[in-house]
């Protein structure tokens, strides 16, 4: 059971350049979220999918785009990168259905360097 | 929308001495608020949660407590070990479960 799968797990990027964050869960779990980690300022939310075919924005939306492929795939791209963000990005699943909520389980993150 | 603050954003004990991590939420209707821990280049993994419905909840030497009244939530570590040595974050789940964290304890055990 691999749970939440990230892909790549470090990248470098130039300012200007585009790339698509992968993240893939096996938990069969409707919701998909991806988070942002600076240090000293805990994980933001950037883009959430609560079901199939839905995608919603976060806290720092800006600069990121998402796509929920199909149950299992949620991923993010950067169109432009910028220093702006460099930092650490995770992927997480939940079993979260309406009215009820439910911890998330976090994929290995992705390490990012926007040159 | 919810606002969660996380207080000490480090702590340091002695082995085998009590941890007490304190977090507010601003959010009302929020009700679930899980623990986070995160070790050095790690994924954040779930250790501990709790329902507004709940006041209190142990796991071995873990436990969360909760005051919906005054709107915070607390996770104690007792008989503390080097291996709790990490970054803890607490969390509330606003509507549609989207979790907003605290900023995170970095808390330091030392033998």
């Amino acid at each position: 059971n691999a749970g939440v799968t990230q892909t790549p797990k470090f990248q470098v990027l130039k300012t200007g350049q585009s790339m698509t964050l992968q993240c893939a869960q096996d938990m069969n779990h409707n919701s998909m979220y991806w988070y942002r980690q600076d240090p000293g300022m805990g994980l933001r939310l950037i883009y959430y999918s609560a079901s199939e075919g839905t995608t919603d924005k976060g806290e720092v939306p800006n600069g990121y785009n998402v796509s929920r492929l199909n149950k299992r795939e949620f991923s993010l791209r950067l169109e432009s990168a910028a220093p702006s963000q460099t930092s650490v990005y995770f992927c997480a699943s939940s079993e979260a259905n309406r009215g009820r909520a439910y911890g998330y389980t976090f994929g290995s993150g992705t390490r990012l360097t926007v040159v | 929308g919810e606002n969660v603050e996380q207080h000490p954003s480090t702590l340091s004990v002695q082995e085998g001495d009590s941890a007490v991590i304190k977090c507010t939420y601003s959010d009302s209707a929020s009700n679930y608020f899980p623990w986070y821990k995160q070790e050095l280049g790690k994924r954040p993994q779930l250790i501990i949660d709790i329902r507004s419905n709940v006041g209190e909840k142990k796991d071995q030497r873990i436990a969360v407590t909760l005051n919906k009244t005054a709107k915070h939530f607390s996770l104690h570590i007792t008989e503390t070990q080097p291996e709790d040595s990490a970054v803890y974050f607490c969390a509330a789940a606003e509507y549609g479960n989207k979790l907003v964290f605290g900023a995170g304890t970095i808390l330091r055990v030392k033998s």
